[in-house]
């Protein structure tokens, strides 16, 4: 199947700091790339919809000047948590599709943020 | 609006027994059902999805899902299940409508675990 990367796997920041983190489709074009906030023992939450060379489509709730998303060619995706706090620690999760009708979601393997 | 449900918290089955994962549906349109499993700190795995054809969809690891339209199910099996399939499992239904088009909704997540 379809591989999807993310970068850092984990990463620690103090709090007002900003993290960036970067989501690549490494064998296929993703028109779409999905942004997941995960809490733990919980289901995925919808962050954030992004298509390729447009802005990013953010659900209710979602702070977009917080969560900054930026989907810059078909291959790659970035979150960037500006001014983090402690309760912005989440697993982040993005996804990608190439954007056919029946195409499943492919994950990354997550990027575990800590806000001290 | 579609939705899935995933009624089990946790699944606990005994290795070598049949196990199943409960998910029901409620979707406008032709349904279109995924299961992805997940290990800790990891992000998604794709299992098998249901777009159209045989009500008995096969997928990765032995593992088989059966779409019931009139039940409006799409239950996980396993003939005979691993301690390795310990894990979390997650249903979803893709929307294929209007603004919605591409996004996934995802269940709640059953623990599965499996004992020696």
């Amino acid at each position: 199947g379809a591989v999807v990367s993310q970068h850092p796997s984990r990463v620690i920041c103090k709090s007002g700091t900003s993290v960036k983190i970067e989501c690549r489709s490494l064998d296929f074009q993703a028109t779409t790339m999905f942004w997941y906030r995960q809490f733990p023992k919980q289901s995925l939450m919808l962050m954030a919809t992004s298509n390729e060379g447009s802005k990013a489509t953010y659900e209710q709730g979602v702070e977009k000047d917080k969560f900054l998303i930026n989907h810059a060619s078909l291959t790659l995706s970035t979150l960037t948590v500006t001014s983090a706090h402690p309760e912005d620690s989440s697993f982040y999760i993005c996804s990608a599709s190439s954007g056919f009708t029946y195409n499943e979601q492919f994950f990354g393997p997550g990027t575990r943020l800590t806000v001290l | 609006a579609q939705s899935v449900a995933q009624p089990e918290d946790q699944v606990n089955v005994a290795e070598g027994n049949p196990l199943t994962v409960k998910c029901t549906y409620s979707v406008s349109g032709n349904p279109y059902l995924f299961w992805y499993v997940q290990y800790p700190n990891r992000g998604l795995q794709f299992l098998l999805k249901y777009i159209t054809g045989d009500n008995l969809v096969k997928g990765s690891y032995g593992f088989e899902a059966e779409f019931n339209k009139s039940q409006t199910s799409f239950h996980l099996k396993k003939p005979s299940a691993l301690v390795s399939d310990s894990a979390l499992y997650f249903c979803a239904v893709r929307d294929v409508e209007g603004d919605n088009f591409n996004k996934f909704y995802f269940g709640s997540g059953t623990k599965l675990n499996v004992k020696p």
